[in-house]
């Protein structure tokens, strides 16, 4: 099946360092989602972007959907210990029956 | 709120064994599905339900089955345990398929010896 190409697959920053990721698709896509997974958890909703060029922010991540809707970046500012985990991009076609579709993972640690 | 509700958290099966894994919502949402996720691969789709009474699969479904007898319950059953079932398995929920996004259990994780 078709999957997200999502980078870096792992990255060690220093606290107060800025991060960030990118995911990209050979397909469109209509909405894409960002997650974060931390241990022995399932993945929670950090964002979603649902119109091409939109630029979101929750607290200090910000995402925005690629003009081309074939990509999708996330940004973390000034990372905090707690900013430690995997960060999944999803994407999906709403009003068909395209399933939701996943990257692989960028899994972040951040040292003091 | 529980929210999406996975039981067990962690359990070891033989090959050829069966189980079920659990997966209660309190939501009232319509849509549940299953995900297994593996190391590098992400999150793949085994099954989905749109509502009570409908199950489709989704990109990896050989040996798994469902049933959605209830908008809450969407159980996942694994007939015959092999060792490329070993995984951690996720449920997950949302309002509708097309326009809310997932929210998900806190996984379960299977051994196959």
């Amino acid at each position: 099946g078709q999957q997200l190409n999502q980078s870096p697959q792992s990255m060690f920053i220093q606290e107060g360092e800025d991060v960030s990721m990118n995911c990209t698709s050979s397909s469109i896509f209509n909405t894409w989602l960002w997650y974060k997974q931390d241990p022995g958890e399932g993945p929670v909703l950090l964002i979603a972007l649902y119109k091409a060029g939109e630029l979101t922010s929750n607290g200090r991540l910000t995402a925005q959907f690629g003009i081309t809707r074939k990509d999708s970046f996330l940004n973390i500012s000034a990372s905090i210990p707690s900013d430690v985990g995997i960060y999944f991009c999803a994407a999906q076609n709403t009003g068909t029956a395209s399933k939701l579709t996943f990257g692989t993972g960028t899994r972040l640690q951040v040292t003091l | 709120n529980a929210g999406v509700t996975q039981t067990p958290k962690f359990q070891v099966l033989k090959t050829g064994q069966s189980m079920t894994l659990q997966c209660a919502q309190d939501m009232n949402h319509e849509y549940m599905s299953w995900y297994r996720q593996d190391p590098g691969m992400g999150l793949r789709l085994i099954h989905y339900s749109v509502g009570a009474g409908i199950t489709d699969q989704g990109e990896v479904p050989n040996g798994y089955n469902v049933s959605r007898s209830t908008t809450e319950d969407f159980p996942l059953r694994l007939l015959l345990a092999a060792p490329s079932q070993t995984s951690v398995y996720f449920c997950a929920s949302s309002y509708t398929k097309t326009t809310s996004p997932l929210h998900f259990g806190n996984g379960t994780r299977l051994t196959v010896t």
